[in-house]
């Protein structure tokens, strides 16, 4: 089994702030890492696949970078619409697995 | 444009099993490989299993196994997950999830999500 490890669980950050979430492997899982945004009672959206591929009709705002075993998501200029829960997510081996979570509140 | 709708919120007691669906529609269901993740209450997103088209198997994350069935009816483009021997910490909102072969097998297309609720 992978684990994951994922920092900060909490983040509290204005809007215009650039905010950094990292997620650490246990073992190397080349560039097979994903990266979610949820909301309140919503499915997850999809913002970052293979790493560091921005998915179709996210803003360029959010960035992912990494490979192996240390990935970072990267939002550059926080909007108030981005104030959720991210998660990361490694398929590289299965059981495939996700991160405990980063909640981006208000300050 | 792949669209995965899942059936209504249950309610069962300890010990019951539940069976969740989960209807294809823009793709057929032999084309996708498909996934449960389910959230408890609060809590963060759990990887329960999925298919495998390397081995053309479905493959069950240990905490599940033994107890976990994940099924296809291809006639209907229908996958299904049933859990048996239901206890309160499986209250849990249920999601299958799938790739539509653009994002190199990350989840970009979700179901609604059904609320499974365990209590006595």
């Amino acid at each position: 089994v992978i684990w994951m490890t994922q920092s900060p669980s909490l983040l509290s950050a204005s809007t215009g702030d650039r905010v950094t979430i990292s997620c650490r492997m246990s073992q190397g899982i080349s560039s097979y890492l994903a990266w979610y945004q949820q909301k309140p009672g919503k499915a997850p959206e999809l913002l970052i696949y293979a790493a560091s591929t921005l998915q179709s009709g996210v803003p360029s705002r959010f960035s992912g970078s990494g490979s192996g075993t240390d990935f970072t998501l990267t939002i550059s200029c926080l909007q108030s619409e981005d104030f959720a829960t991210y998660y990361c997510q490694q398929y590289y081996s299965f059981p495939w697995t996700f991160g405990q979570g980063t909640k981006v509140e208000i300050k | 444009q792949v669209q995965l709708v899942q059936s209504g919120a249950e309610v069962k007691k300890p010990g019951a099993s539940v069976k969740v669906s989960c209807k294809v529609s823009g793709y057929t269901l032999t084309e996708l490989s498909m996934h449960w993740v389910r959230q408890a209450p609060g809590k963060g997103l759990e990887w329960m299993g999925g298919f495998d088209p390397e081995d053309g198997e479905t493959i069950y994350a240990q905490k599940f196994q033994g107890r976990v069935t994940m099924t296809e009816d291809t006639s209907t483009d229908t996958a299904y997950m049933e859990l048996s021997s239901l206890r309160s910490e499986d209250t849990a909102v249920y999601y299958c999830a799938t790739d539509s072969k653009a994002t190199l097998d990350a989840f970009d297309i979700w179901g609604q999500g059904t609320m499974v609720t365990v209590s006595s």
